[in-house]
């Protein structure tokens, strides 16, 4: 199967400063990940995805990195704005069909 | 582009009921799947729909069962609820396999 982390539960940054949200996984197949941020009262939102054939994948002010070495997964957001507070989950598929395997999810919080 | 459309959002049943929820996916998904969010677990994947058919299962016993219909929206039951199926339950729909995942706002789901 897969198992998939979040190394911590929150983060605080200033507004304006990087984040980076890291996440650990347990299956060496795992082929696709996906990064997703959750509002309150809403459902999980995709931000961007990789595939393990890439190891690194920009988007706006979003950057994924993957180190398919040490399974492990970072989300950076360049210039933290307030509206990026939410709870963060990566998430992992292995296999066939489409099941991901989800973290625990961690909360950034931007301090103004 | 219509999102993943979900209803109801919020549903208080007792327990011994069941329960249907139902999923439009976005326009053009024909793979549709159902996760059980609560704050112990996590987001835990139930089933997966394509084209009609079931494709992948997770680790829940059989009271949780879906269908898909031929315009890709899908429903889930819950029969003979017990308190513990209290959760946000999320509909997810992607083009195909390995392909993003975009949710919906969840049915909130209490148990009486």
């Amino acid at each position: 199967g897969e198992s998939v982390g979040l190394h911590l539960p929150t983060l605080s940054v200033q507004e304006g400063d990087n984040s980076i949200i890291n996440c650990a996984y347990s299956n060496s197949a795992s082929d696709y990940f996906i990064w997703y941020k959750q509002e309150s009262g809403k459902g999980p939102q995709f931000i961007i995805d990789i595939r393990s054939n890439m190891d690194k994948r920009q988007g706006q002010r979003v950057t994924v990195l993957l180190n398919k070495t040490v399974k492990h997964l970072s989300l950076q957001i360049a210039a933290t704005q307030p509206g990026d507070s939410a709870v963060y989950f990566c998430a992992a598929l292995t296999g066939g069909g489409n099941k991901l395997t989800f973290g625990t999810g961690t909360q950034l919080k931007v301090e103004l | 582009k219509a999102g993943v459309t979900q209803t109801p959002r919020y549903l208080i049943k007792t327990r011994g009921q069941q329960v249907t929820l139902s999923c439009s996916p976005i326009s053009g998904h024909r793979s549709v799947s159902w996760y059980q969010q609560t704050p112990g677990q996590g987001l835990q994947f139930l089933f997966e729909y394509f084209s009609e058919t079931q494709r992948n299962k997770g680790n829940f016993p059989g009271r949780f069962s879906g269908r898909q219909f031929s315009n890709s929206r899908s429903e889930m039951n819950v029969s003979t609820l017990e308190l513990g199926d209290s959760a946000l339950y999320l509909c997810a729909s992607s083009l195909g396999q390995n392909q993003p995942q975009h949710f919906g706002d969840g049915t909130r789901l209490s148990i009486l």
